[in-house]
């Protein structure tokens, strides 16, 4: 198994600037990801954070409003960049291991005002 | 692909059972199933990987049919810690893919 630690647990933000989400597993693991949740609503994957290259982004996300980082194995920061009311949701960073279930951060709560 | 939950949402008493399922249009290596209750993160309920194997608690139990893409998670003698959202995670043609979550299932039993 492993342990997410992700911070910060909740956050509330002035529109225009940005926070940065830091994500750290106890273990090495092979994947990393980034998933947003809308209250009531199911995870929507934003990006793959891939180590030492550019994450990979799903459709509708893009990388200067979403820039992710991975250094190394088991760390990874999501920063919501230029905020709008419309980025308030919960932020979860995943991982997993191939053939293994994944495991989550508490998630960020973001409140945008 | 987002993979397609039904029901969307069960109202059980205490000891009766569910049955819920989950649908791709495209062909899955494998299919997760996570519970999500308020407020906290998904956990783990099991995985169904192509060719038969599963891996979850033993208390769960699912299936997995390759060729129409489908999983269903059964859910038995439901207890009250059993309410919560079901989410089933489908996984393409490689096990070091992306996990792509269904819109959920919201299960509450009652007393």
């Amino acid at each position: 198994s492993a342990v997410i630690s992700q911070k910060p647990s909740r956050d509330i933000c002035q529109r225009g600037t940005s926070l940065t989400i830091q994500c750290q597993v106890d273990s090495q693991v092979t994947m990393m990801f980034w998933y947003r949740q809308q209250p009531g609503q199911s995870l929507t994957l934003i990006a793959t954070a891939n180590q030492g290259s550019e994450a990979t982004y799903e459709s509708g996300f893009v990388i200067d409003k979403f820039p992710i980082s991975r250094p190394n194995l088991t760390f990874s920061t999501l920063t919501v960049s230029n905020m709008s009311p419309e980025d308030s949701s919960i932020y979860l960073c995943s991982s997993r291991r191939a053939n293994t279930e994944a495991f989550f951060g508490q998630g960020t709560r973001l409140t945008v005002v | 692909q987002q993979p397609v939950q039904s029901p969307q949402a069960v109202i059980l008493r205490e000891g009766e059972d569910a049955v819920i399922n989950c649908s791709s249009s495209k062909a899955l290596y494998s299919v997760h199933w996570y519970r999500q209750k308020h407020g906290e993160a998904p956990v783990f309920l099991m995985i169904l990987l192509k060719g038969g194997e599963q891996k979850g608690h033993e208390k769960i139990s699912a299936s997995f049919n390759e060729k129409k893409q489908q999983s269903s998670l059964y859910l038995t003698a439901s207890q009250l810690s059993y309410s919560g959202t079901y989410f089933c995670g489908t996984l393409g043609s490689s096990n070091t893919g992306k996990l792509i979550f269904g819109q959920g299932t919201t299960l509450q039993v009652k007393p």
